[in-house]
């Protein structure tokens, strides 16, 4: 399968705890996103990797959310002092540089739930 | 005013019919557009993309752009039950990021 991948599929966590996920892209993509999915929402921009620079970064993440992408290739996503608004599903997708039109395939994501 | 909207529905059609799914974007910077599926529980899958103002045609489906009036549609023709599922419509403006609407669910009824 040579598909974007995410790890863990599942993840329960208590409030307070740090969470850590896990994305990697596409072999040949060199563009990274994190997108966040609420219930009967459509997904939400995080932030997004060309090779290992971090390029954008949304509003909505704040100061307890930081990814990093240290070799251009997979990339972390880690919620510090987690809340009960984090649990969402946390999704990674990733393109390649010079598709003029920047189409996004999506990892299976990661549902995170804070208890 | 959302940047993307899309009616929630459900939108029902019977088993053979034509599933017309519709989406506003206000940006007219927007450059390309997608609809992707995603069955509940899942994460979503690129069905089809557009970037020039007509009709792409991808087996049974077709996606529909006018940026003059600002919108793209998806048909889906001879709707199958496996076609129940929520259809997001994303648009890109400047290469990087997607913005997506909330979704239209699609049940199709056998």
């Amino acid at each position: 399968d040579t598909g974007v991948s995410q790890d863990p599929r599942h993840k329960i966590t208590k409030r307070g705890q740090n969470v850590t996920f896990r994305c990697d892209p596409i072999s040949e993509h060199n563009r990274l996103y994190w997108y966040r999915q609420t219930l009967g929402q459509g997904p939400e921009f995080l932030t997004y990797f060309q090779n290992e620079a971090q390029l954008e970064k949304s509003r909505l993440l704040s100061d307890r959310f930081s990814a990093e992408r240290p070799k251009g290739s997979f990339s972390t996503l880690e919620i510090q002092r987690t809340e009960q608004g984090d649990s969402a599903m946390y999704l990674c997708a990733s393109s390649l540089l010079g598709n003029p039109y920047n189409e996004q395939f999506f990892g299976p994501g990661t549902r995170l739930t804070v208890l | 005013q959302k940047e993307v909207e899309q009616n929630s529905g459900p939108l029902s059609v019977p088993e053979g019919a034509i599933a017309s799914l519709n989406c506003t974007y206000s940006d007219r910077v927007s450059q390309s557009f997608f609809w992707y599926r995603q069955y509940s529980g899942k994460s979503p899958e690129l069905i089809m993309s557009i970037y020039s103002n007509g009709d792409k045609e991808d087996g049974r489906f077709t996606a529909q752009l006018n940026k003059a009036s600002q919108y793209v549609s998806l048909l889906i023709r001879d709707s199958q039950p496996s076609d129940s599922a929520t259809y997001l419509c994303a648009v890109n403006k400047y290469g990087n990021k997607l913005v997506f609407g909330a979704g239209t669910i699609l049940r199709v009824k056998s």
